[in-house]
């Protein structure tokens, strides 16, 4: 039962361009969404979350969107650089668990 | 300051034998999460300490996986007789509390890669 849904596995951009990822749950019970970025032979960082009582979030390159109509939230990084590339897991938390997505693999291009 | 370091970084064991994994929160923290990522799925939460309260063991899979932490810092995840399903990445994090109304960041280690053949 996956209530945290990533779609799309990979993405590539190219430098200075846009990236969006996207990320789609299911529980309405979720009150806090996040998104953390993965390195090979590393363990996750947090990179940016927002509560579900707002619809967006912003810091520096990084912003986040929640549209709680739709269950849907998206990161937007912008502009996009080479160390960027990583994967990026979208989570969510209903008290104190968090439920991720599979993790989309993001490749900046030079 | 140090992050969450686990043990071993790699664990290769036959099918059968019984593992352990060793996960060092942060100190100061007083949750401490288990997590297993299988390949290409997401992060799946295991179980969750929080201070001297009963641990939330939802998540194991099953019977042959336990854990425990000693002295509120410290946490083992023991895996007896391993299959070869086990296989992953078993990924620890640790934060200032769990729940609450704001998100206390999960800082997470860089976990231990167990294969099991």
């Amino acid at each position: 039962d996956q209530q945290v849904k990533q779609n799309s596995p990979s993405l590539s951009v190219q430098e200075g361009r846009i990236s969006i990822l996207n990320c789609d749950y299911t529980n309405s019970m979720f009150d806090y969404f996040l998104w953390y970025k993965k390195y090979p032979a590393e363990g996750p960082t947090f990179l940016i979350s927002i509560s579900s009582i707002k619809d967006k979030n912003e810091d520096g390159r990084f912003t986040v969107f929640l549209n709680k109509s739709a269950k849907h939230l998206s990161l937007h990084i912008v502009p996009s650089q080479p160390g960027d590339s990583a994967v990026y897991f979208c989570a969510a938390r209903a008290d104190y668990k968090l439920s991720f997505g599979a993790g989309t693999t993001v490749t900046v291009r030079a | 300051g140090a992050g969450v370091s686990q043990s071993p970084s790699n664990k290769v064991t036959e099918k059968g034998k019984d593992v352990e994994l060793r996960c060092d929160p942060i100190s100061g923290h007083t949750a401490l999460y288990w997590y297993r990522q299988s390949l290409g799925q997401g992060l799946e939460f295991l179980i969750y300490f929080q201070g001297n309260s009963a641990p939330d063991k939802s998540g194991l899979p099953s019977d042959r996986f336990s854990a425990e932490r000693t002295g509120g810092s410290v946490s083992t995840l023991t895996i007896q007789r391993t299959q070869q399903e086990d296989s992953a990445v078993y990924l620890c994090a640790s934060s200032f509390s769990g729940g609450g109304t704001n998100y206390n960041e999960q800082f997470f280690g860089p976990g231990t890669r167990l294969t099991v053949l």
